[in-house]
């Protein structure tokens, strides 16, 4: 039974270039959920996605943005990068919409904007 | 303005010991509590939860409690293990914002042999 699984594991990029992430959730999982991660601190919320809808959003700017598949795969894209957004970007899934527990995260997307 | 602190970043507890992560929070609207741990290239992994109507929760060895007065909950794990570890998260959420997560910064938690 695959976990949930995100490409690339690292990454970098430029200042003002765009950048896609993708994550696949864990089999049986139909909600996907993005954080952002800065050295030394907590998972920040970014945004749901159920149902190839976005459904609830945390405090991240329009730059931020995503998109679910039919098969419940989810894209997070960032545009006009800026050093800032130099992160670790964890993907979570659940079932059944509810953000709280028993989310399972996959392993990361580390982005260093330069 | 951080809603949750885990003030101590790192923590060494003798092999066999008892560890104790400790975690406060502001928000009394939070109703839903959940530690994390993670280890160094892998994703957090879901531990332990108390519900705000609870003062303890126990799931072997961990045992997570929750004093709602002093908005600061605590995770006793007993005995610890080489294998515990990791970096440990609180987190804490609320039924008005669909119980997002607000997660503090972490302890880094070292098992000494």
């Amino acid at each position: 039974d695959a976990g949930v699984t995100q490409s690339p594991t690292h990454l970098i990029k430029t200042r003002g270039q765009q950048v896609t992430l993708r994550c696949s959730p864990k089999s049986g999982h139909d909600t996907v959920s993005w954080y952002q991660q800065a050295l030394g601190q907590g998972p920040q919320f970014i945004f749901q996605y159920y149902e190839e809808e976005e459904r609830q959003r945390g405090n991240f700017p329009d730059r931020f943005s995503g998109h679910q598949f039919p098969n419940y795969s989810s894209e997070l894209n960032v545009n006009a990068l800026l050093l800032g957004d130099s992160a670790l970007y964890l993907c979570a899934s659940t079932a059944g919409g509810r953000i709280g527990e028993t989310q399972y995260f996959g392993p990361g997307t580390r982005l260093l904007v330069l | 303005d951080q809603q949750v602190k885990q003030n101590s970043p790192s923590l060494s507890v003798q092999e066999g010991r008892i560890s104790i992560l400790n975690c406060d929070y502001t928000n009394s609207m939070f109703d839903y509590f959940l530690w994390y741990k993670k280890y160094p290239a892998e994703g957090p992994t879901f531990l332990i939860s108390i519900s705000s109507i609870k003062d303890k929760n126990e799931d072997g060895r961990f045992t997570v409690f929750l004093n709602k007065s002093a908005k600061h909950l605590s995770l006793h794990i007993v005995p610890s293990q080489p294998g515990d570890s990791a970096v440990y998260f609180c987190a804490a959420s609320a039924r008005y914002s669909n119980y997002q997560l607000i997660w503090g910064a972490g302890t880094k938690l070292i098992i000494k042999p």
